[in-house]
């Protein structure tokens, strides 16, 4: 049973340019997050969907970033244009949201991005 | 602001001996709590969790305590072994909310010899 699946597993842009990252979720799961992970700030949420709809959005830093989830089977994160302060690992990470019930996360093993 | 913290951002146990990871946090919202575990170049992985009607929960040699009225949560890990190397992090979320976990910044473990 494949887990999330995210691509690339490492990116290494310069300054100015765009960045795409990609999250395929769990099949059947509702609900898609993506995360940041830094040293100083953990792994900080960013932005969820539940059934394809932007739930909440106010992790995101700044409308340099930006996420779309067009279905079920896909999210993109997007930042445009980059800076050196977006190096981190991106996760993406999934759950079944079965209504009021505690769920697990289930994670991507992540995007390491290098900003140049 | 961070309404999880992990003020300890590294731990070094010997092999064998109790391993105790804290964690606080400050939105008295919070009634799910959550440990993750994650190892290098992988996502986190979940590891054990607690309701707020409880104030321990155990799962073999994990074991996690609540103290609601201090607003804390450790977890134990007895004997430690080499393994158990990686990076946990508490995590939390709401009862109107139980979707959305807000995660701390990570405690780097790690289990010698």
């Amino acid at each position: 049973d494949a887990g999330v699946i995210q691509s690339p597993r490492h990116e290494v842009t310069e300054m100015g340019q765009e960045v795409t990252l990609r999250c395929k979720p769990i099949s059947g799961h509702n609900s898609l997050f993506w995360y940041r992970q830094t040293m100083m700030r953990g792994l900080e949420l960013l932005i969820y969907f539940n059934n394809n709809v932007p739930i909440d959005d106010s992790g995101m830093p700044e409308d340099r970033f930006s996420a779309k989830m067009p279905n079920a089977s896909f999210s993109t994160l997007k930042i445009q244009p980059s800076e050196p302060r977006d190096s981190a690992v991106y996760f993406c990470a999934s759950s079944p949201n079965r209504g009021n019930v505690n769920e697990k996360l289930f994670f991507g093993s992540g995007t390491q991005l290098s900003v140049l | 602001d961070q309404q999880v913290k992990q003020n300890s951002p590294s731990l070094s146990v010997q092999e064998g001996r109790i391993s105790i990871l804290n964690c606080d946090y400050t939105n008295s919202m919070f009634d799910y709590f959550l440990w993750y575990k994650k190892y290098p170049a992988e996502g986190p992985t979940f590891l054990i969790s607690i309701s707020s009607i409880k104030d321990k929960n155990e799962d073999g040699r994990f074991t996690v305590f609540l103290n609601k009225s201090a607003k804390h949560l450790s977890l134990h890990i007895v004997p430690s072994q080499p393994g158990d190397s990686a990076v946990y992090f508490c995590a939390a979320s709401t009862f109107y909310n139980t979707d959305k976990l807000i995660f701390g910044t990570g405690t780097r473990l790690q289990v010698f010899p």
